[in-house]
């Protein structure tokens, strides 16, 4: 079956800009976080959405952002870009949460 | 919150050695995951693991929940093996956040 689907796979922007990041999670999957990689603070919890409701969130400033429709699907949004926001943007599917997650290949999102 | 200490940070190996890479955490939880990331970024799910251990292939996955630790060990490893292997915990009590450890960056010579 159809793994963890990531889009854009690669995104540069401007200081100031916006951007939206998506995720399409295995069928069946209803749990889909999110992660921010960098090379100086490793992988770090964004926020969790189950059946499109935020259950936990990261501590990350209010300009991330994220939701989840009916389907699953998952967007983030990162308002307001700054340098710092350039990382990997990671996002998992698991059933529940609670059972084995499934990465996707991820987004590598450069802020120049 | 749960800390994650992994160990060793970095390890090169000659094709062929048995491979062990550790984990340990100080909060109690459910289950523990071993990931596997390559250069480019993609991260593969290798174990899911709550108690004892976990066979695929070459790699093979222990924990001890009463000890707070896991161990990720690789038989006959391979060039291909070479990855940042990470490990990843709850939080805490019924979180869905995952807590990451640092990583090993494995290197393994022909």
């Amino acid at each position: 079956k159809a793994g963890v689907t990531q889009t854009p796979r690669y995104l540069i922007k401007t200081r100031g800009q916006q951007v939206t990041l998506s995720c399409s999670p295995i069928s069946g999957h209803r749990s889909v976080s999110w992660y921010q990689q960098t090379p100086g603070q490793g992988l770090q919890f964004l926020f969790e959405y189950f059946s499109e409701t935020q259950r936990n969130k990261g501590n990350f400033p209010g300009r991330f952002s994220g939701r989840q429709f009916s389907n699953s699907r998952s967007e983030m949004n990162v308002s307001t870009l700054e340098l710092g926001d350039s990382a990997l943007y990671l996002c998992a599917s698991s059933v529940d949460g609670n059972t084995e997650a499934f990465f996707g290949q991820g987004t590598r999102l450069t802020v120049v | 919150k749960n800390e994650v200490e992994q160990s060793p940070q970095n390890l090169t190996a000659q094709e062929g050695e048995f491979i062990t890479i550790n984990c340990s955490y100080s909060v109690g939880i459910s289950a523990l995951h071993w990931l596997q990331q390559h250069p480019g970024g993609g991260i593969v799910s290798l174990f899911m693991l709550s108690s004892g251990k976990k066979k695929h292939g070459r790699l093979i996955a222990t924990i001890n929940i009463q000890e707070k630790h896991s161990s990720l060990h690789i038989t006959a490893s391979h060039p291909r093996d070479s990855a940042v292997y990470i490990c990843a915990v709850p939080s805490g009590a019924g979180s869905y956040q995952l807590t990451f450890g640092k990583g090993t960056k494995l290197s393994v010579i022909p």
